[in-house]
């Protein structure tokens, strides 16, 4: 049981390149999250999941796209980065039921946009 | 629409009880939550608390919410090195709704 797992950990991309950040949870959750964390800004709630098939705009959908390829995959796709895209992303998971709900959060992915 | 506030910095001497504040603007959030990130982590949840509740305690955390004045605060009674982190403030409507997170506050342990 790896939880919430985010790969690349790193990675550095020129202005204008692409991407995909890959986010899986083996805990057969149904809501799927994606953050981004920058110094003094706290988390902002890119793109969010609440069940396999739907994907809503959070706070920060600019420049982002997302893809809920299962119920285990959560995608982040940058089709054009920029340097305002610096950041460390996160992805978390939320179990479904009434009982306790903690989100689960994967380790991070560190991009740097030069 | 909804923002979670917070002040950045505590500095707060071991063995002290350590006081983090956090206000909402969202008069119909449901849930509120504490999440701690230590360094180079993901977050992890520390404690919630439902709209209905005044008050929550959990060991060393007490978590006191004043639904009048939109204000939540997290209490670590005898703090330790170890809870050096970042706390963050955290709300939804629904449980599984979006969570808007606050900024953070960076709590130091001074010796």
């Amino acid at each position: 049981n790896a939880g919430v797992t985010q790969t690349p950990k790193f990675q550095v991309l020129k202005t204008g390149q692409s991407m995909t950040l890959q986010c899986a949870q083996d805990m057969n959750h149904n809501s799927m999250y994606w953050y981004r964390q920058d110094p003094g800004m706290g988390l902002r709630l890119i793109y969010y999941s609440a069940s396999e098939g739907t994907t809503d705009k959070g706070e920060v959908p600019n420049g982002y796209n997302v893809s809920r390829l299962n119920k285990r995959e959560f995608s982040l796709r940058l089709e054009s980065a920029a340097p305002s895209q610096t950041s460390v992303y996160f992805c978390a998971s939320m179990p479904p039921g009434t009982g306790d709900f903690p989100l689960h959060f994967g380790n991070g992915t560190r991009l740097t946009v030069t | 629409g909804e923002d979670v506030e917070q002040s950045l910095f505590l500095s707060v001497r071991e063995g002290d009880s350590s006081v983090i504040n956090c206000t909402y603007t969202d008069s119909s959030s449901t849930y509120l939550y504490w999440y701690k990130q230590e360094p180079g982590a993901g977050l992890q949840l520390l404690t919630y608390i439902f709209s209905n509740m005044d008050m929550k305690q959990d060991q060393r955390l007490t978590v006191l919410l004043n639904k009048k004045d939109k204000h939540l605060s997290l209490r670590i009674a005898d703090t330790q090195t170890g809870d050096s982190a970042i706390y963050f403030c955290a709300e939804s409507k629904n449980r599984d709704d979006k969570i808007i997170f606050g900024k953070g506050t960076r709590l130091h342990i001074l010796p």
